[in-house]
């Protein structure tokens, strides 16, 4: 039969204007989170990073926000550009054990020219 | 900084043959983590080794595949007998700390195609 893929969510964003991408978590012990963007062809990349004891980080055009009461993350890119087009993943440290990072499935974000 | 170099980018094969997948980490970091990704499943932790010791593979699918860090610089990824559902990007990453748990930096990835 046919084979189902994965369907990532998908986000389009006009050229410009402000994005913005969610990630919920599970473990509220996690005390460590990632961004990451993954372009065609290449692999994951680090975005930007914050620990659990900030609401708020940001970097160059990029601005991470921690919820920790509802246990979500998002990242938001600001002007978007045609070159933010990839697929953006969230990864946490869950600090109860002695565990790598934990990927969430990813948000594809298109960006119209 | 080179960054994470895997090798081959890309391998075709034949059901049946043995494949062999190969990473040299970032030099000084402690940790090794093997991922597979495809679109069925995602981004899959296979294995990750802490100081060249492998800390836990029970990601690893099935007897077929096994893994090996021989030195601080180097480590294979080998499947023996390959079938058609392993093909899949797989990915070496390596992190800077014993906890293993910041940041992986990833490698380009191996495309590998099982005919």
């Amino acid at each position: 039969g046919e084979s189902v893929g994965l369907h990532l969510p998908t986000l389009s964003v006009q050229e410009g204007d402000n994005s913005i991408i969610n990630c919920a978590y599970s473990n509220s012990a996690s005390d460590y989170f990632i961004w990451y963007k993954q372009e065609s062809g290449k692999g994951p990349q680090f975005i930007i990073d914050i620990r659990s004891n900030m609401d708020k980080r940001q970097g160059q055009r990029v601005t991470v926000l921690l919820n920790k009461t509802v246990k979500h993350l998002s990242l938001q890119i600001a002007a978007t550009q045609p070159g933010d087009s990839a697929v953006y993943f969230c990864a946490e440290n869950r600090a109860s054990g002695n565990t790598p990072l934990v990927f969430g499935k990813g948000t594809r974000l298109s960006v119209i020219a | 900084d080179a960054g994470v170099i895997q090798s081959p980018r890309h391998e075709v094969t034949e059901m049946g043959q043995e494949v062999t997948l190969r990473c040299k980490p970032i030099s000084g970091h402690n940790s090794l983590f093997w991922y597979r990704q495809t679109m069925m499943r995602g981004l899959e932790l296979l294995i990750y080794f802490n100081n060249n010791v492998p800390i836990d593979d029970s990601g690893m699918p099935e007897d077929r595949f096994s893994a090996k860090m021989p030195n601080a610089s180097f480590s294979t990824l080998k499947i023996q007998p390959s079938e058609p559902r392993d093909s899949a990007v797989y990915f070496c990453a390596s992190s800077p700390r014993d906890r293993h748990s910041y940041e992986q930096y990833f490698g380009p990835g191996t495309r590998l195609t099982v005919t």
